[in-house]
């Protein structure tokens, strides 16, 4: 079935440091991609998202384009701040669908 | 709009009883509303997809008579943990489903914390 992975975790970085999370998906048809951010003791939020290929997601600094040719859907940021410690899960939903796959969540701790 | 409320957002409660878990859409009509669990430092599990007026369909594992879900009307979906144990012990996230263009996405709320002691 669909489903989606994403690079393990924890990454640890210095503030201003450049991120990339990777996330590659197995669907068929053509899925909606999904990246979600979790504050530690909170719920999910929606940090962006992409319904088609060659569309990129964008959102507080983070991008992803959403790559057929390469099923993937990395996450990247330019210049990380502290504030950006949290956990990152990529997700999807099948085509016609939204029945929601994650990824095991990666998390980021940026320290000053 | 696309707003998901829980509530409680923190329950404590002592083996053996039961707990509620409400879940609200605030500004649109969910025709499906999904339940997950969450353990400490790892993924969202799916423990059932709910649809208004109907029986929850329930992932394998997942004891439906220990957490019944019921979804009742279009903005609201509740998830009771019956005769809880300190197992049961995790962060319960809902989602609602997305409607007409939006309905491949789903809308979460901030989660439930549930503590059986």
């Amino acid at each position: 079935g669909d489903s989606v992975t994403q690079m393990e975790g924890p990454v640890t970085l210095s503030e201003e440091a450049f991120l990339t999370i990777n996330c590659t998906y197995t669907a068929t048809g053509y899925p909606s991609l999904f990246w979600y951010v979790q504050y530690p003791g909170e719920g999910l939020q929606l940090l962006l998202k992409a319904t088609k290929a060659d569309d990129k997601g964008s959102n507080k600094g983070f991008e992803a384009t959403y790559r057929k040719e390469t099923t993937s859907f990395h996450l990247e940021k330019g210049s990380v701040q502290v504030s950006d410690s949290a956990v990152y899960f990529c997700a999807l939903t099948p085509y016609n669908n939204n029945d929601m796959r994650f990824g095991a969540g990666t998390r980021l701790t940026v320290k000053p | 709009g696309a707003v998901v409320s829980q509530h409680p957002s923190r329950v404590i409660c002592k083996s053996g009883t039961s707990v509620k878990i409400e879940c609200r859409s605030l500004d649109f009509q969910a025709t499906t509303m999904f339940w997950y669990r969450q353990f400490p430092k790892q993924s969202l599990m799916l423990m059932a997809t709910s649809n208004e007026g109907s029986k929850a369909t329930y992932e394998q594992g997942v004891e439906k008579d220990k957490f019944l879900i019921n979804h009742a009307s279009l903005t609201l979906s509740t998830l009771t943990v019956t005769s809880a144990h300190p197992e049961d012990s995790s962060f319960y996230i809902c989602s609602a489903g997305g409607q007409g263009d939006l309905s491949y996405e789903q809308y979460f709320g901030p989660g439930t914390r549930l503590t059986v002691t």
